[in-house]
Protein backbone atom coordinates (compact mmCIF):
# COMPACT_ATOMS: atom_id res chain seq x y z
CA UNK A 1 0.00 0.00 0.00
CA UNK A 2 0.86 3.32 -1.37
CA UNK A 3 -0.26 5.53 0.86
CA UNK A 4 -2.20 7.35 -1.61
CA UNK A 5 -6.38 6.91 -2.48
CA UNK A 6 -7.97 7.17 -5.33
CA UNK A 7 -11.66 6.80 -5.35
CA UNK A 8 -14.00 5.18 -7.13
CA UNK A 9 -11.95 2.24 -8.17
CA UNK A 10 -14.31 1.52 -11.44
CA UNK A 11 -16.33 3.53 -13.44
CA UNK A 12 -18.68 2.92 -16.10
CA UNK A 13 -20.13 5.44 -18.12
CA UNK A 14 -21.86 6.54 -21.55
CA UNK A 15 -20.59 8.85 -24.06
CA UNK A 16 -21.01 12.23 -23.86
CA UNK A 17 -20.97 12.36 -19.92
CA UNK A 18 -18.78 13.79 -17.06
CA UNK A 19 -17.33 12.50 -14.57
CA UNK A 20 -14.68 13.11 -11.30
CA UNK A 21 -12.07 11.16 -10.37
CA UNK A 22 -10.77 11.38 -6.57
CA UNK A 23 -7.23 11.30 -5.65
CA UNK A 24 -5.73 11.44 -2.00
CA UNK A 25 -2.09 11.87 -1.65
CA UNK A 26 0.21 10.41 0.74
CA UNK A 27 0.04 12.29 4.42
CA UNK A 28 2.69 15.26 4.08
CA UNK A 29 2.94 15.21 0.29
CA UNK A 30 2.12 18.20 -1.69
CA UNK A 31 2.43 16.95 -4.94
CA UNK A 32 -0.23 15.23 -7.10
CA UNK A 33 1.06 14.26 -10.70
CA UNK A 34 -1.94 12.41 -12.89
CA UNK A 35 -1.41 10.06 -15.46
CA UNK A 36 -3.36 7.98 -18.10
CA UNK A 37 -2.48 4.23 -18.92
CA UNK A 38 -4.28 2.96 -22.39
CA UNK A 39 -3.27 -0.12 -24.28
CA UNK A 40 -2.45 1.62 -27.04
CA UNK A 41 -0.57 5.09 -25.39
CA UNK A 42 1.11 3.47 -22.53
CA UNK A 43 1.75 5.58 -19.33
CA UNK A 44 1.44 9.13 -19.97
CA UNK A 45 1.54 12.30 -18.10
CA UNK A 46 -1.41 14.49 -17.41
CA UNK A 47 -0.97 17.34 -15.14
CA UNK A 48 0.16 17.82 -12.21
CA UNK A 49 -0.62 20.31 -9.01
CA UNK A 50 2.15 21.30 -6.13
CA UNK A 51 0.16 22.50 -2.93
CA UNK A 52 -3.07 23.82 -5.05
CA UNK A 53 -1.15 25.41 -7.80
CA UNK A 54 -0.78 24.17 -11.02
CA UNK A 55 2.88 22.79 -11.50
CA UNK A 56 2.81 21.05 -15.29
CA UNK A 57 1.00 19.95 -18.19
CA UNK A 58 1.35 17.34 -20.22
CA UNK A 59 -0.98 16.66 -23.42
CA UNK A 60 -4.08 16.81 -21.39
CA UNK A 61 -7.44 17.34 -23.46
CA UNK A 62 -9.27 20.47 -23.23
CA UNK A 63 -12.27 18.42 -22.28
CA UNK A 64 -10.35 17.42 -19.42
CA UNK A 65 -9.50 19.58 -15.91
CA UNK A 66 -7.86 18.88 -12.54
CA UNK A 67 -7.55 20.70 -9.41
CA UNK A 68 -6.04 20.59 -6.05
CA UNK A 69 -8.31 21.25 -3.04
CA UNK A 70 -6.31 23.19 0.27
CA UNK A 71 -6.60 19.42 1.96
CA UNK A 72 -4.34 18.36 -1.17
CA UNK A 73 -6.43 16.01 -2.44
CA UNK A 74 -7.19 16.49 -6.37
CA UNK A 75 -9.45 15.91 -8.53
CA UNK A 76 -9.49 15.05 -12.15
CA UNK A 77 -12.65 15.85 -14.10
CA UNK A 78 -13.13 14.31 -17.58
CA UNK A 79 -16.26 15.80 -19.95
CA UNK A 80 -18.23 14.87 -22.90
CA UNK A 81 -16.25 11.41 -23.22
CA UNK A 82 -15.36 9.59 -25.73
CA UNK A 83 -14.52 5.97 -26.50
CA UNK A 84 -10.90 6.45 -26.45
CA UNK A 85 -11.09 7.82 -23.36
CA UNK A 86 -11.10 4.42 -21.57
CA UNK A 87 -8.52 4.19 -19.59
CA UNK A 88 -6.51 3.35 -16.47
CA UNK A 89 -6.39 6.85 -14.58
CA UNK A 90 -3.59 6.90 -11.81
CA UNK A 91 -2.32 9.64 -9.70
CA UNK A 92 0.72 9.96 -7.95
CA UNK A 93 2.08 11.98 -4.74
CA UNK A 94 6.06 12.95 -3.90
CA UNK A 95 6.86 15.24 -0.88
CA UNK A 96 8.17 18.24 -2.91
CA UNK A 97 9.74 18.00 -6.18
CA UNK A 98 12.82 19.16 -6.04
CA UNK A 99 14.03 17.69 -2.55
CA UNK A 100 12.15 14.54 -3.09
CA UNK A 101 12.19 12.68 -6.23
CA UNK A 102 10.14 9.71 -5.52
CA UNK A 103 6.62 9.19 -6.68
CA UNK A 104 4.00 6.86 -5.11
CA UNK A 105 1.24 5.77 -6.96
CA UNK A 106 -2.17 5.13 -6.06
CA UNK A 107 -4.11 2.01 -6.92
CA UNK A 108 -5.71 3.87 -10.01
CA UNK A 109 -9.11 4.35 -11.63
CA UNK A 110 -10.44 2.09 -14.38
CA UNK A 111 -12.95 4.32 -16.51
CA UNK A 112 -15.17 2.33 -18.96
CA UNK A 113 -16.89 4.46 -22.06
CA UNK A 114 -19.36 3.10 -23.76
CA UNK B 1 10.25 16.54 -27.69
CA UNK B 2 10.62 14.83 -24.79
CA UNK B 3 10.81 10.87 -25.17
CA UNK B 4 11.79 7.60 -23.56
CA UNK B 5 12.61 4.45 -25.79
CA UNK B 6 12.41 0.96 -24.20
CA UNK B 7 13.74 -2.05 -25.19
CA UNK B 8 12.81 -4.84 -25.48
CA UNK B 9 8.85 -4.90 -25.32
CA UNK B 10 8.77 -8.76 -24.12
CA UNK B 11 11.71 -10.78 -22.59
CA UNK B 12 11.25 -14.41 -21.53
CA UNK B 13 13.96 -16.21 -19.37
CA UNK B 14 14.38 -19.25 -17.10
CA UNK B 15 14.19 -18.86 -13.22
CA UNK B 16 17.79 -18.03 -12.00
CA UNK B 17 18.74 -16.68 -15.20
CA UNK B 18 19.36 -12.81 -15.93
CA UNK B 19 16.77 -10.27 -17.42
CA UNK B 20 18.49 -6.85 -18.74
CA UNK B 21 16.16 -3.95 -20.39
CA UNK B 22 17.82 -0.46 -21.68
CA UNK B 23 16.01 2.58 -21.77
CA UNK B 24 17.11 5.49 -23.79
CA UNK B 25 16.45 9.14 -23.01
CA UNK B 26 16.06 12.35 -25.19
CA UNK B 27 15.74 15.31 -22.75
CA UNK B 28 19.43 15.61 -21.44
CA UNK B 29 17.84 17.97 -18.35
CA UNK B 30 16.91 14.78 -17.38
CA UNK B 31 18.33 14.15 -13.53
CA UNK B 32 16.14 11.14 -12.20
CA UNK B 33 15.24 7.79 -13.62
CA UNK B 34 13.26 5.61 -11.89
CA UNK B 35 11.98 2.09 -12.95
CA UNK B 36 8.53 0.89 -11.72
CA UNK B 37 7.11 -2.97 -11.79
CA UNK B 38 3.17 -3.15 -12.33
CA UNK B 39 1.39 -6.40 -12.16
CA UNK B 40 -1.59 -7.02 -14.16
CA UNK B 41 -4.30 -4.27 -12.85
CA UNK B 42 -1.96 -3.33 -10.19
CA UNK B 43 -0.48 0.10 -9.59
CA UNK B 44 2.99 1.06 -11.37
CA UNK B 45 5.34 0.34 -7.72
CA UNK B 46 8.78 1.98 -7.29
CA UNK B 47 11.14 -0.53 -7.17
CA UNK B 48 14.33 1.26 -7.90
CA UNK B 49 15.46 4.41 -9.37
CA UNK B 50 19.16 6.38 -9.91
CA UNK B 51 19.88 10.06 -9.96
CA UNK B 52 21.88 11.98 -12.01
CA UNK B 53 25.15 11.89 -10.07
CA UNK B 54 25.48 8.55 -9.95
CA UNK B 55 26.55 5.70 -12.37
CA UNK B 56 25.13 2.59 -10.74
CA UNK B 57 23.23 1.66 -8.14
CA UNK B 58 22.35 -1.90 -6.53
CA UNK B 59 19.43 -3.30 -4.52
CA UNK B 60 19.91 -7.06 -3.63
CA UNK B 61 19.01 -8.71 -7.13
CA UNK B 62 18.29 -5.12 -8.90
CA UNK B 63 20.58 -3.05 -10.06
CA UNK B 64 20.25 0.19 -12.27
CA UNK B 65 23.34 1.83 -14.51
CA UNK B 66 23.14 5.35 -16.01
CA UNK B 67 25.35 6.59 -18.64
CA UNK B 68 24.45 10.14 -19.43
CA UNK B 69 27.13 10.59 -22.28
CA UNK B 70 24.67 8.14 -23.93
CA UNK B 71 21.66 8.99 -22.22
CA UNK B 72 20.99 5.41 -21.62
CA UNK B 73 20.49 3.53 -18.46
CA UNK B 74 19.58 -0.15 -17.79
CA UNK B 75 17.77 -2.28 -15.54
CA UNK B 76 19.46 -6.03 -14.37
CA UNK B 77 17.51 -8.34 -12.36
CA UNK B 78 19.99 -11.25 -11.30
CA UNK B 79 18.90 -14.80 -10.33
CA UNK B 80 14.88 -14.15 -11.72
CA UNK B 81 12.21 -15.87 -9.81
CA UNK B 82 8.68 -16.44 -11.18
CA UNK B 83 7.54 -13.78 -9.09
CA UNK B 84 9.12 -10.92 -10.64
CA UNK B 85 7.12 -11.13 -13.71
CA UNK B 86 5.32 -8.65 -14.62
CA UNK B 87 6.03 -5.61 -16.50
CA UNK B 88 8.45 -3.23 -15.83
CA UNK B 89 8.50 0.49 -16.95
CA UNK B 90 11.39 2.89 -17.19
CA UNK B 91 10.72 6.80 -16.87
CA UNK B 92 13.19 9.73 -16.97
CA UNK B 93 12.35 13.44 -15.04
CA UNK B 94 13.77 16.98 -14.94
CA UNK B 95 12.76 17.62 -11.46
CA UNK B 96 14.29 21.43 -11.80
CA UNK B 97 12.97 22.38 -15.17
CA UNK B 98 10.02 20.40 -15.32
CA UNK B 99 8.38 19.64 -11.72
CA UNK B 100 9.59 16.02 -12.04
CA UNK B 101 6.87 15.09 -14.26
CA UNK B 102 7.56 11.39 -15.14
CA UNK B 103 7.76 10.48 -18.97
CA UNK B 104 7.79 6.44 -19.64
CA UNK B 105 9.28 4.38 -21.63
CA UNK B 106 6.55 1.32 -23.59
CA UNK B 107 7.18 -0.81 -20.53
CA UNK B 108 8.74 -4.21 -20.89
CA UNK B 109 6.56 -7.68 -20.23
CA UNK B 110 9.33 -10.03 -18.45
CA UNK B 111 8.17 -13.63 -18.28
CA UNK B 112 9.95 -15.58 -16.11
CA UNK B 113 9.35 -19.70 -16.83
CA UNK B 114 9.90 -22.53 -14.01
Amino acid sequence: DSGVTQTPKHLITATGQRVTLRCSPRSGDLSVYWYQQSLDQGLQFLIQYYNGEERAKGNILERFSAQQFPDLHSELNLSSLELGDSALYFCASSVVPSTTYEQYFGPGTRLTVT
Amino acid sequence: GENVEQHPSTLSVQEGDSAVIKCTYSDSASNYFPWYKQELGKRPQLIIDIRSNVGEKKDQRIAVTLNKTAKHFSLHITETQPEDSAVYFCAASSIYNQGGKLIFGQGTELSVKP
